[in-house]
């Protein structure tokens, strides 16, 4: 099974500043069919995940433009610019390129 | 308006069988595959296995003994069955597209 190592486990942020999270996976994410299926969750409290970036750095409907993905290969990084109130909460990476799908363990984004 | 809800038992007994329905509307599922991933109480998400629009299915590998996805696709209705539960199984559990959507979860308590 393709292993997600995302990190950090938490990211204390401050409200206006920026964060970054990494995801790696442990095999190429690039399909045979060329694209890369790497996925960006947000998950609020006692919310169900909402999807932020699909394949590597599209932003999904409404998603804001401070919202960043970028990455290729096994190595991938979600930034968030100007960090809001509403962005606190779990991101999850998921790679849906290899069967089993698997999410990485997730990171805390919490305030400083 | 694309929409998922799970429905099914909050409490099941150790060493019985979960039954759970994704009824899904806005969206055939015949166009749209439909993933189950379940998260225990402050842990991560797991995916546990997919049916595909033509009605074929793959499972996490960990699961494969014990679950099965099936559909009806005249009621718009996924079903997950998982026998031999665990107070381990006891978790959220989802029923999602990847393309972004997801439904509210269903809490599931393994306990006699």
């Amino acid at each position: 099974d393709v292993v997600m190592t995302q990190t950090p486990v938490s990211l204390p942020v401050s409200l206006g500043g920026q964060a970054s999270i990494s995801c790696r996976s442990s095999q190429s994410l690039v399909h045979s069919n060329g694209n890369t299926y790497l996925h960006w969750y947000l998950q609020k409290p006692g919310q169900s995940p909402q999807l932020l970036i699909y394949r590597v750095s599209n932003r999904f409907s409404g998603v804001p433009d401070r919202f960043s993905g970028s990455g290729s290969g096994t190595d991938f990084t979600l930034k968030i610019s100007r960090v809001e109130p509403e962005d606190l909460g779990d991101y999850y990476c998921l790679q849906s390129t290899h069967f089993p799908n698997t999410f990485g363990a997730g990171t805390k984004l919490e305030l400083k | 308006q694309v929409q998922l809800k799970e429905s099914g038992p909050g409490l099941v007994q150790p060493s019985q069988t979960l039954s759970l329905t994704c009824t899904v509307s806005g969206f055939s599922l015949t166009s749209y595959h439909v993933s189950w991933v379940r998260q225990p109480p402050g842990k991560g998400l797991e995916w546990m296995g997919v049916i595909w629009t033509g009605g074929s299915t793959a499972y996490n590998s960990l699961l494969k003994s014990r679950l099965s996805i099936s559909r009806d696709t005249s009621k718009s209705q996924v079903f997950l069955k998982m026998n031999s539960l665990q107070t381990e199984d006891t978790a959220t559990y989802y029923c999602a597209r990847w393309d972004g959507y997801w439904g509210q979860g269903v809490m599931v308590t393994v306990s006699s």
